[in-house]
């Protein structure tokens, strides 16, 4: 079955680390880029950053909201993709979703959503 | 506030037609980036429903549609259905952010 899980998410205090994973099976992921978005309680849709496929550099890029914050990476041996989150926020309480990218650049669009991890940042 | 903007909220009767707009800018629809749509029913992930402007999925019905002119888009659904109560959400490329951009999502009522 082709799919993403999100895992990693729970309950973290200001100012903490959190690291998401995005597990992806049933597609040749170190072909694709792989996107994170989040949405919090009751908002809508926010994207957060993604990661280019190796073939395109694997480089990252992010939103300016986690610039400096958080980190993208990947390890396609495993088909996982990661979200590094640190200085965690109350608004960074949201849950986080990760997808694959397809299209062209600039023409981005997501075909495979998980169901999401939930992140609550409290103390 | 969001990039793309969305109405909060429309509504319609089963069977009618309704229609979501979503309206951007010089930097994303007026630089010639396409829009995509998503579905999201409550308490599950969003689902694609348009790419490309216009383009279905397989598996999503011909029922709902999209188009774009310059610096506006929308999607159209016809034949109403009790299941269509859902947040919609455009998408898009911004070339002043560098990144994805959404509209705020609209909630679809089926009277």
């Amino acid at each position: 079955e082709v799919q993403v899980v999100e895992s990693g998410g729970g309950l973290v205090q200001p100012g903490r680390s959190l690291r998401l994973s995005c597990t992806a099976s049933g597609f040749t992921f170190g072909d694709f880029a792989m996107h994170w978005f989040r949405q919090a309680p009751g908002k809508g849709l926010e994207w957060v950053g993604f990661i280019r496929s190796r073939a395109y550099g694997g480089a990252p890029e992010y939103a300016a909201s986690v610039r400096g914050r958080f980190t993208i990476s990947r390890e396609d041996s495993i088909s996982i993709a990661y979200l590094q989150m640190n200085s965690l926020k109350a608004a960074d309480t949201a849950v986080y979703y990760c997808s694959r990218e397809r299209g062209n650049w600039g023409n981005w669009y997501f075909d495979l959503w998980g169901r999401g991890t939930l992140v609550t940042v409290s103390s | 506030q969001s990039v793309l903007t969305q109405p909060p909220s429309v509504s319609g009767a089963p069977g009618q037609r309704v229609t979501i707009s979503c309206t951007g800018s010089s930097s994303n629809f007026g630089a010639g980036y396409d829009v995509h749509w998503y579905q999201q029913l409550p308490g599950t992930p969003p689902k694609l429903l348009i790419y490309g402007n216009s383009n279905r999925p397989s598996g999503v019905p011909d029922r709902f549609s999209g188009s774009k002119s310059g610096t506006s888009a929308s999607l159209a659904i016809t034949g109403l259905q009790a299941e269509d109560e859902a947040d919609y959400y455009c998408q898009s490329y911004d070339s002043s952010l560098s990144g994805s951009v959404f509209g705020g999502g609209t909630k679809l009522t089926v009277l």
